[in-house]
């Protein structure tokens, strides 16, 4: 079974620090990665995928991840945080064959301050 | 297109009401989900459905949850009856294994307050 793993569930930065958010997962076949972002009071909105191809990949406001599948992990990076940046940070893993749903992580909270 | 669109996006009741959040999913998509989102257990996955079809429904947490897909364009999630531990942030969202690669496109939510 597939699982996602993030490794912190809070995170503080101080503003134009760089960030790393972890993230690995756990399968035993291919799959498609994604990173969402919620921000207060809203719905979870894509931040980039990885389906193929190049292993670093790139998103809005600045952020990319970067598949490892040696080490079965796809953390995400912004070299120069925003206090917008502050949200919750959801990775998800689907089975390229699979039903069509998503495992979820438990989450990231990133806070920026000043 | 307008997006994955639920309604209400608030909802407060009254323990024991009967409580139904709807669901419109982006037109094309084959799969729909509903969430539930709570600062204890985080985001969980209630049920999914592809072409209308319940496929996994072994996160509703009771009898007292039931969802439906009577057809593409429409998905109700309702509670009977409700109870306060049920107050939360309810998702809907969509995807398309083959157009998105199961890339899932999230509604705003109904936040759900139950008295």
């Amino acid at each position: 079974a597939q699982s996602v793993t993030q490794l912190d569930s809070q995170v503080p930065v101080f503003e134009e620090a760089p960030v790393e958010l972890r993230c690995n997962y756990s399968s035993s076949v291919s799959v498609y990665l994604f990173w969402y972002v919620q921000y207060p009071n809203q719905g979870l909105q894509l931040l980039l995928k990885y389906l193929s191809g190049s292993t670093l990949v790139k998103g809005i406001n600045g952020f990319e991840a970067e598949f490892n599948k040696s080490q079965t992990s796809f953390h995400l990076r912004k070299p120069s945080d925003h206090i917008s940046d502050t949200a919750e940070y959801f990775c998800a893993v689907s089975d390229r064959g699979s039903q069509g749903n998503l495992i979820f992580g438990k989450g990231t909270k990133l806070s920026v301050k000043p | 297109d307008a997006g994955v669109i639920q309604s209400p996006r608030h909802e407060v009741t009254e323990m024991g009401q009967e409580v139904t959040l709807r669901c419109k999913p982006i037109s094309g998509h084959d799969y729909l989900f509903w969430y539930r989102q709570t600062m204890m257990r985080g985001l969980e996955l209630l049920i999914y459905f592809n072409n209308n079809v319940p496929i996994d429904d072994s996160g509703m947490p009771e009898d007292r949850f039931s969802a439906k897909m009577p057809n593409a364009s429409f998905s109700t999630l309702k509670i009977q009856p409700s109870e306060p531990r049920d107050s939360a942030v309810y998702f809907c969202a969509s995807s398309s294994r083959g157009v998105t690669y199961n890339e899932q496109f999230f509604g705003p939510g109904t936040r759900l307050t139950v008295l």
